[in-house]
């Protein structure tokens, strides 16, 4: 149990474009589902907090503007980056938390913007 | 702010060697989870300890609680090559279930 996907594992898209990430909770319902992005040899870092069916909750200094979230149902959560630019390449990755605040994540998307 | 100081940052040790990894704060946390990575892919959890004292076992590998909720570690014994990876614990502050993750320590174990 507690498996959560993300969806695509890798995209390359061109300076300017927007991409969209899926993150599904697949076998429970995921009451708080997060957005976190990790640079290489670094540690996570949480972009932001959703919740199904209300706005999303960001951390000082991430743009809510540039990286949209909706979280439409309780396995459900997307992420667009708007507008990429070089410096959004990164690796982000979504988890879902289920109870006792225990996370399980996705397998992480690799972005690369051109 | 929270934060959780984890040390070491990069450990190498031959197969079959022990090892622990530490993770401390000043805040005390509702609960502390150990995840392992592998490159190119999402954090898996390992455990999660609640309760101050708390010692669980995974295998080869120990997890303890402080008594105070703040810090924890991380015991591999007999470490094997499979064993290699980063090593993320991250303590839980109890408002929205927001993780407050430790620096990593990124484990290699020679064969």
């Amino acid at each position: 149990g507690a498996v959560v996907s993300q969806h695509p594992s890798r995209v390359i898209c061109k300076s300017g474009t927007s991409v969209k990430i899926e993150c599904r909770s697949l076998d429970f319902q995921a009451t708080t589902m997060f957005w976190y992005r990790q640079f290489p040899k670094q540690s996570l870092m949480l972009m932001a907090t959703s919740n199904e069916g209300s706005k999303a909750t960001y951390e000082q200094g991430v743009e809510k503007d540039k990286f949209l979230i909706n979280h439409a149902s309780l396995t459900l959560s997307t992420l667009t980056v708007t507008s990429a630019h070089p410096e959004d390449s990164s690796f982000y990755i979504c988890s879902a938390s289920r109870v006792n605040n225990e996370q399980f994540f996705g397998p992480g998307t690799r972005l690369t913007v051109l | 702010t929270q934060l959780l100081e984890q040390s070491p940052q990069f450990l190498s040790i031959q197969e079959g060697e022990n090892l622990t990894v530490y993770c401390n704060s000043s805040s005390v946390f509702s609960s502390l989870q150990w995840y392992r990575q592998e490159p190119g892919e999402g954090p898996v959890l390992l455990v999660t300890v609640v309760t101050g004292g708390e010692v669980k076992k995974l295998k080869r590998l120990t997890f303890q609680f402080g008594d105070a909720r703040k810090d924890s570690s991380l015991h591999i014994t007999a470490a094997q090559p499979g064993d290699t990876g980063l090593y993320l614990c991250a303590g839980a502050n109890g408002s929205q279930g927001n993780l407050i993750f430790g620096k990593g320590t990124k484990l290699s174990v020679k064969p």
